[in-house]
């Protein structure tokens, strides 16, 4: 079975500062990565995928994820933290190229953004 | 491209009563999803369909819940009876077969709280 870690609840910075969001994983084969987030009211917008391709991913945003074989992670970075990057972050997993993708999510990591 | 539709946006029962959630998918993809959000988790698949056939339906409380997609587009996911612990966000996704068949496009949510 696999499963998504997100180590974190809540995350504070400052704006300026870097991000990081961390996320481990477990799958039995390999793995395709997401990071998606989620602003007040609404529904979950993709950030970025890992889809075996290159390791190190860029999303939209300014964001980028490393996919880190080795360590079972795929943190999510950003250099420098805006007031609008506030929000609830989530790590999901699938089974890589299968044809019925089922994600599974981990519990989320809320960034608090402070002037 | 209009993304995916959900509604109503809130939804406010009693428990026992019952509770119809909508959704259309974007135009031309096959699978869609039906997820339940608990308040400060992340969200839990319940449902899977492709095109109008059931992939995945073991996490659905099929005593009081059921889902349906008649012609292989809209969605339709109810609650017969409601209990309290339904209270959650529901989403919906789809998800093409297509070049983008790796992601999943999440719809706004319908919020359910049960009294």
């Amino acid at each position: 079975a696999q499963s998504v870690t997100q180590l974190g609840s809540h995350v504070s910075v400052s704006e300026g500062a870097l991000v990081l969001l961390r996320c481990n994983y477990s799958s039995s084969v390999p793995p395709y990565l997401f990071w998606y987030v989620q602003y007040p009211n609404q529904g979950l917008q993709l950030l970025l995928k890992y889809t075996s391709a290159a390791t190190l991913v860029k999303g939209i945003n300014g964001f980028e994820a490393e996919f880190k074989k080795s360590e079972t992670s795929f943190h999510l970075t950003k250099p420098s933290a805006h007031m609008s990057d506030a929000a609830e972050y989530f790590c999901a997993v699938s089974e890589g190229n299968t044809g019925f993708q089922k994600l599974v999510f981990g519990t989320g990591t809320r960034l608090l953004v402070s002037p | 491209e209009a993304g995916v539709a959900q509604s109503p946006r809130y939804k406010i029962i009693e428990k026992r009563q019952s509770v119809a959630f909508w959704c259309n998918p974007i135009s031309g993809h096959a699978t869609l999803y039906w997820y339940q959000q608990i308040l400060g988790q992340g969200p839990k698949l319940l449902i899977q369909f492709q095109n109008n056939g059931v992939v995945d339906d073991s996490q659905l409380p099929k005593d009081r819940f059921s889902a349906e997609r008649l012609k292989g587009v809209d969605s339709t996911l109810k609650i017969q009876p409601a209990k309290l612990e339904d209270s959650a966000v529901y989403l919906c996704a789809s998800r093409s077969t297509g070049g983008t068949r790796d992601t999943q496009y999440f719809g706004p949510g319908t919020r359910l709280t049960v009294l």
